[in-house]
């Protein structure tokens, strides 16, 4: 079990919503990645965080934002639902000390449900 | 719980064979390739990792195999036992961000 935890499991919205997601990361990282997991697929990256700031984005649009707070901890917040939002949403932590950034430590996820 | 990789191909081994789960990676640029084990609810879990100045890495029970020329990564389960069910994902590192590819479940027949 890795120290990457996320909350909460299980979630249902309807569409047009907005929903906040969290992540408390393992710790000692200082690195967030969030990714997008659709069943059958494999994680899509959405994007990083390293010391509170954007550090590079996937291809998803602008509804979808984040925060990185001092303690390293990480939100995913999506506006405007859309049916194909639904998915399993991934935190990762990483550290230039602990591996280095790339090697991501995940959490169990979150399954998000769009009705 | 969460029931991932429906539509994902799949191989199958019988209990005790060896495994060999095969990936194509996309980016020529690309310089760190990690495999991951994803089990029914759970997060993708790191197994083995490799770098591109090596062409074979070997861990406890398992070994992956990279072939820069050709694009293509494997990775090799001895003795696959009941545990190893799960969905692998091959990933390689773009600009220090983690891009997976599609992910092939391993079923353990008997």
């Amino acid at each position: 079990e890795t120290g990457v935890t996320q909350s909460p499991t299980h979630l249902i919205k309807t569409r047009g919503q907005q929903v906040t997601l969290r992540c408390s990361s393992q710790s000692g990282h200082n690195t967030v990645s969030w990714y997008q997991q659709a069943l059958g697929q494999g994680p899509q990256f959405i994007f990083q965080y390293y010391r509170e700031e954007e550090n590079g984005r996937g291809n998803f649009p602008p509804r979808f934002s984040g925060l990185q707070f001092p303690n390293y901890s990480s939100e995913l917040n999506v506006n405007a639902l859309e049916l194909d939002d639904s998915a399993l949403y991934l935190c990762a932590s990483s550290s230039p000390l602990a591996g280095g950034r790339e090697k991501l430590f995940f959490g169990s996820g979150t399954q998000l449900s769009v009705l | 719980g969460e029931s991932v990789g429906l539509h994902l191909p799949t191989l199958s081994v019988q209990e005790g064979d060896n495994s060999i789960i095969n990936c194509a990676y996309s980016n020529s640029a690309s310089d760190y390739f990690i495999w991951y084990k994803q089990e029914s609810g759970k997060g993708p879990q790191f197994i083995i990792d490799i770098r591109s100045n090596m062409d074979k890495r070997q861990g406890q029970r398992v070994t992956v195999l990279l072939n820069k020329t050709v694009k293509h990564l494997s990775l090799q389960i001895a003795a696959t036992q009941p545990g190893d069910s799960a969905v692998y994902f091959c990933a390689e590192s773009q600009d220090d961000k983690i891009i997976f590819g599609k992910g092939t479940r391993l079923h353990i027949l008997p």
